[in-house]
C-alpha cells in the first residue's frame, strides 16, 4: 500500500526556518511527481509546491516564492519542503501528495496524514 | 490565476438524498477537473479526475460531469459515510487553485 509519512512540523517563531519531508514507501518514488498542500485552521486547502520526477521542474504559489524551497532525494525516497522566513499567516496544516501522471493534469491521488507548522512568538 | 468557485458552500440533506455541488472557473480548463473528498481530522482524497473518471475504489454513486468553465459531483444516493466537505481543483495550470469547498452536513 502507497505510504507517505510527512514529519519536522512544529511552533517556529515569525522569520524563523523548518524543513519538513516526506518519506514514501511502496511505489516507485522516482515516478511520480510530488506536491505540498497545505491547510490553514477552519480553511480551505491551498496548494503550495509542486516538483517533478527528476526535480527538473518547480513550481510554486506566489505567496511561498522566495521563501519555500521543494526538493526531492530520489535515492531516498523522500520530500523536502525548506521553509524561511515563515510568517504567521503560514500556520497551517501541510500535507504532501502524489502525482499519479496521467496526462490529465496534476492531481493527487495519495495523501499524508499531515504535519501541523505553527509559526508564532 | 485560475478562480475556483464553488456552490454551495454548505448543504443539509438526509440519508438516500441526491446531492448536487457546483464548481465554476474563471477561465476554461477543458475537462480538466478534480474532485475531492476531506472528512475532519483527515487527508483529502480524490474522487473524480478528468472531470467525469471515478478513482479507484470511489463508490459508484459518486460522478463528476462538465467542462470547459462548469462542472457538477453528484452523489446520487447520500450514505452516512458520505458526511464531509468537498473541494474541486483545477490541475490544468500553475498555480493549481482549489474551489473554496462544500460542506455536506446532516439535516
Amino acid at each position: 500500500e502507497v505510504q507517505l509519512v510527512e514529519s519536522g512540523g512544529g511552533l517556529v517563531q515569525p522569520g524563523g526556518s523548518l524543513r519538513l519531508s516526506c518519506a514514501a514507501s511502496e511505489f516507485t518514488f522516482s515516478a511520480y511527481g510530488m506536491t505540498w498542500v497545505r491547510q490553514a485552521p477552519g480553511k480551505g486547502l491551498e496548494w503550495v509546491a509542486y516538483i517533478k520526477q527528476d526535480g527538473s521542474e518547480k513550481y510554486y504559489v506566489d505567496s511561498v516564492k522566495g521563501r519555500f524551497t521543494i526538493s526531492r532525494d530520489n535515492a531516498k525516497n523522500s520530500l523536502y519542503l525548506q521553509m524561511d522566513s515563515l510568517r504567521a499567516e503560514d500556520t497551517a496544516v501541510y500535507y504532501c501528495a502524489r502525482d499519479p501522471i496521467r496526462g490529465d493534469g496534476y492531481n493527487f491521488d495519495h495523501w499524508g496524514q499531515g504535519t501541523l507548522v505553527t509559526v508564532s512568538s | 490565476d485560475i478562480q475556483m468557485t464553488q456552490s454551495p458552500s454548505s448543504v443539509s440533506a438526509s440519508v438516500g438524498d441526491r446531492v448536487t455541488i457546483t464548481c465554476r472557473a474563471s477561465q476554461g480548463i477543458r475537462s480538466r477537473l478534480d474532485w475531492y473528498q476531506q472528512k475532519p481530522g483527515k487527508a483529502p482524497k480524490l474522487l473524480i479526475y478528468g472531470a467525469t473518471s471515478l478513482q479507484s475504489g470511489v463508490p459508484s454513486r459518486f460522478s463528476g460531469s462538465g467542462s470547459g468553465t462548469d462542472f457538477t459531483l453528484t452523489i446520487s444516493s447520500l450514505q452516512p459515510e458520505d458526511f464531509a466537505t468537498y473541494y474541486c481543483q483545477q490541475p490544468n495550470t500553475f498555480p493549481l487553485t482549489f474551489g473554496g469547498g462544500t460542506k455536506v452536513e446532516i439535516k
